[in-house]
């Protein structure tokens, strides 16, 4: 069975600071992997997805993240974070479901606090 | 371009009641499916369809209600409601093959319910 950890509950960092949020997930078959961000009080925003093809895969608001499947990890990356950057981060995978559907697995997500 | 519609955005309920919390759509979406947040535990699917007159059961089905008679609308029904359904709650949608298959989803702002 497929799972998601996402290894820090919260992080913070300086505003202009390297910022990286880790995402192990757990596999016995291809994936397809997902970071999705949540502002405060809105819904989810996909910020970039990894289905195939190259492992470093760009997305939204400057964000980045590698896949790697040795280490099965899709840790995200941004070279300098703003204060718009504050938010919760999901990582997600894919799962097949009985009946050919697919759902996705969520992280239980991580934190991102960027101070002045 | 309202994208996905959740109501309402707050609501209180005593333990035993019932109520529809409601999901639309105006992006011809055929998936749509509701998950649940709760601190420390991301997003879990509660139900999902893949279009008009079929739906399934996602992990946390158990006190959740569906149906789906046109594309656009979603609706969840809570059939009894209990203080441990207290959480936020999340309709998204997406393309065919949904969330998992590739295809972005896109979420509504969410429903906060407390059950008292």
């Amino acid at each position: 069975a497929q799972s998601v950890t996402q290894l820090d509950s919260q992080v913070p960092v300086f505003e202009e600071a390297p910022v990286e949020l880790r995402c192990n997930y757990s596999s016995s078959v291809s994936v397809y992997l997902f970071w999705y961000v949540q502002y405060p009080n809105q819904g989810l925003q996909l910020l970039l997805k990894y289905l195939s093809g190259s492992t470093l895969v760009k997305g939204i608001n400057g964000f980045e993240a590698e896949f790697n499947k040795s280490q099965t990890s899709f840790h995200l990356r941004k070279p300098s974070v703003h204060i718009s950057d504050t938010a919760e981060y999901f990582c997600a995978v894919s799962a097949r479901l009985s009946g050919g559907y697919n759902k996705l697995i969520f992280g239980a997500g991580t934190r991102l606090a960027v101070h002045p | 371009n309202a994208g996905v519609t959740q109501t309402p955005k707050f609501q209180v309920l005593k333990t035993g009641q019932s109520m529809t919390l409601q999901c639309a759509q105006d992006m011809n979406h055929e998936y749509m499916s509701w998950y649940r947040q709760d601190p420390g535990m991301g997003l879990r699917l509660i139900h999902y369809s893949v279009g008009a007159g079929i739906t399934d059961q996602g992990e946390v089905p158990n006190g959740y209600n569906v149906s789906r008679s046109t594309t656009e609308d979603f609706p969840l029904r809570l059939l009894s409601a209990a203080p441990s359904q207290t959480s936020v709650y999340f309709c998204a949608s997406s393309l065919p093959g949904g969330p998992a298959g590739g295809s972005e989803a896109f979420f509504g702002q969410g429903t906060r319910l407390t059950v008292v």
